[in-house]
């Protein structure tokens, strides 16, 4: 079983409605980020969260707002989505004392 | 903020060629990081570099921690078709913020 799990793997939808990306680990890591990649552009930091209390904004976190119910889970949401929110989207999960990221598999969203 | 630029952005070779990258920061990093992305899938660690001057290699590919803490390379001997893919650099400045800045990539495209 994969560590760090995605859901949905793709969806596609419309402006203005409301999305939720989830993002689940069985690392036992206590910090996790979500990331947004764009073709050219690379990996820009949307948020990120080192313990279920503490939650950062990255570089890009206009229009995303973030939920850490757990220390395995840690969402994504875009309140009204708009085309140039479509993307791929990426969390990763670090453990304590460690530079090292771990990548979910990634959600393909198009917003239409 | 910090900026990682690498090069080259794409490459096209053929089955059996040596390749290789390079990133470059305006600022001192304490870790770098190599990840490999294939097609649909979240990047994947290859190599970690902790300390100025440090080569290490995992099976084909070699990377080096730039002696001035702010390049480093990588380098894949005999490419195969399964290296196709977008490599990506990764550094760490150090602190406890564990935030990672990312290169934009490279797509390597290998002709059998």
């Amino acid at each position: 079983d994969a560590d760090v799990t995605q859901t949905p793997r793709n969806r596609i939808t419309k402006t203005g409605k409301r999305i939720m990306l989830e993002c689940s680990q069985t690392k036992g890591h206590d910090r996790m980020y979500w990331y947004r990649q764009d073709p050219g552009l690379g990996l820009r930091l949307i948020y990120y969260s080192f313990d279920v209390k503490d939650i950062n904004k990255g570089e890009i976190s206009d229009g995303y707002s973030v939920s850490r119910q757990a220390q395995a889970k840690f969402s994504l949401s875009l309140e009204s989505a708009i085309p140039n929110q479509t993307a791929l989207y990426f969390c990763a999960t670090t453990g304590h004392g460690t530079d090292t990221q771990y990548f979910g598999p990634g959600t393909r969203l198009t917003v239409l | 903020g910090q900026q990682l630029n690498q090069s080259p952005q794409s490459m096209f070779i053929q089955e059996g060629e040596d390749v290789s990258m390079n990133c470059t920061s305006s600022s001192i990093f304490n870790t770098w990081l190599w990840y490999k992305q294939e097609p649909g899938e979240g990047p994947v660690l290859l190599i970690a570099l902790y300390k100025a001057g440090e080569l290490t290699s995992n099976g084909r590919l070699t990377a080096q921690f730039g002696i001035t803490r702010k390049d480093s390379f990588l380098n894949i001997s005999a490419s195969i078709p399964s290296d196709v893919g977008i490599y990506f650099c990764a550094g760490h400045s150090g602190g406890s913020n564990y935030k990672l800045t990312f290169g934009k990539g490279t797509l390597l495209t290998v002709n059998p």
